[in-house]
């Protein structure tokens, strides 16, 4: 399969723990997206990275995020004492490089649910 | 900022016609997109319009009109795997990035 990879797939987690998500994105695609989705919501945006650099970070992201993709390659999130109102789905995105159409049509992995008991 | 609106639910029956209406503000309009997710899926792409007009993809067209800041998803010939929520979003070069703002969804109930 050579879609975007998401893992895990569930996670339950209790109040103030600590998590980590991965995401593996298309392998030629240098563009790499997190976003979140809560229910009956569209997915919000959350960071992005072009190779490994991180250019853009949502302002509604608090502190307790944090996410790298250190060889440009795979990336991972962080979200560090998570809270009830952290549950969601965490859903990661790739795009080739390129101007648009191109580089406009994101292809989705099947994301992370997140639960915080 | 953005912000979109669209429709929460439309229903129609099998092998009908639907449109699905999305009117957005933002800053810096750099095309709108359409998504489709099923129930527990991922979000698929389906279109793309940068410029007026209307773009065709078998089944399913999109129009845009930039000056009403407006745009519609055609699903021709409905089929019942056609239930699912569909999802009109903006593309933002704010911040030199290439974020998607996505509008609230709207819930398609293909019935027979």
């Amino acid at each position: 399969d050579t879609g975007v990879s998401q893992d895990p797939r569930h996670k339950i987690t209790k109040r103030g723990q600590n998590v980590t998500f991965r995401c593996d994105p298309i392998s030629e695609h240098n563009r790499l997206y997190w976003y979140r989705q809560t229910l009956g919501q569209g997915p919000e945006f959350l960071t992005y990275f072009q190779n490994e650099a991180q250019l853009e970070k949502s302002r509604l992201l608090s502190d307790r995020f944090s996410a790298e993709r250190p060889k440009g390659s795979f990336s991972t999130l962080e979200i560090q004492r998570t809270e009830q109102g952290d549950s969601a789905m965490y859903l990661c995105a790739s795009s080739p490089p390129g101007l648009a159409p191109e580089g406009h049509e994101q292809f989705f992995g099947p994301g992370t649910r997140l639960t915080v008991l | 900022g953005q912000s979109l609106e669209q429709p929460s639910e439309v229903t129609a029956v099998e092998g009908a016609i639907v449109q699905i209406n999305c009117t957005y503000q933002t800053s810096g309009f750099y095309g709108l997109s359409w998504y489709q997710q099923h129930d527990g899926g991922a979000p698929t792409f389906l279109s793309y319009n940068a410029l007026d007009g209307l773009e065709e993809t078998g089944r399913f067209s999109s129009f845009l009109s930039r000056s009403d800041s407006y745009g519609y998803l055609l699903l021709q010939e409905l089929q019942m795997k056609d239930s699912a929520s569909y999802f009109c979003a903006v593309r933002d070069w704010t911040g030199g990035g290439n974020k998607l703002t996505f509008g609230t969804g709207t819930q398609l109930k293909v019935e027979l």
